[in-house]
């Protein structure tokens, strides 16, 4: 099985600027949550998604949202950026997202960093 | 508020030698802790976990220690060996909930 893939690795955009990064869970997995990790914050919770709804949200702004597709793929879109945003983007999915003993299996992150 | 805790930024030890790595944690509902192991460039790669029933989980090399009492938990390695050396992440949830991550722990295994 092929694990979880998140588009692109690597990117540089502007302050002001906006920006979407992708995620493909695990096949047959079907609720997928994103993280921030930085230096000074370690990973942090951005929101999960299951059948395409929210159904889980941490303490970021609104400026931070995201979006399921019917074949459980996921997007999240930062607008506005702030030098702030710097960070890896981690994706990660599991199968129903409804058990604590689920594992989450994770993608190799987007690498964003904001000029 | 931190409710997952890793105090030590970092740790060395000797090939072959035990690699304790230690976590903290303050909400009392967490019923499922894990770690992760994170290498550059990589996401985190689920290692072993441990139910809140349960006070030690063991999968090879790896031995997950929890004390309920003193809401601490501890990774064992033994032995470490130098590809054991990456960033290790204690996490937490409860009822199927975001996982809450520590700091993480940069191990380094000298040859």
């Amino acid at each position: 099985k092929a694990g979880v893939t998140q588009t692109p690795r690597y990117l540089i955009k502007t302050r002001g600027q906006q920006v979407t990064l992708s995620c493909s869970p695990i096949s047959g997995h079907r609720s997928v949550s994103w993280y921030q990790q930085t230096p000074g914050q370690g990973l942090q919770f951005l929101f999960e998604y299951f059948s395409e709804t929210q159904r889980n949200k941490g303490n970021f702004p609104g400026r931070f949202s995201g979006r399921q597709f019917s074949n459980s793929r996921s997007e999240m879109n930062v607008s506005t950026l702030e030098l702030g945003d710097s960070a890896l983007y981690l994706c990660a999915s599991s199968a129903t997202g409804t058990s604590s003993q689920e594992t989450q299996y994770f993608g190799p992150g987007t690498r964003l960093l904001v000029l | 508020d931190q409710q997952v805790k890793q105090n030590s930024p970092s740790l060395s030890v000797q090939e072959g030698r035990i690699s304790i790595l230690n976590c903290d944690y303050t909400n009392s509902m967490f019923d499922y802790f894990l770690w992760y192991k994170k290498y550059p460039a990589e996401g985190p790669t689920f290692l072993i976990s441990i139910s809140s029933i349960k006070d030690k989980n063991e999968d090879g090399r790896f031995t997950v220690f929890l004390n309920k009492s003193a809401k601490h938990l501890s990774l064992h390695i033994v032995p470490s060996q130098p590809g054991d050396s990456a960033v290790y992440f204690c996490a937490a949830t409860f009822s199927a909930r975001q996982l809450t991550f520590g700091s993480g722990t940069q191990l380094t295994v000298l040859p």
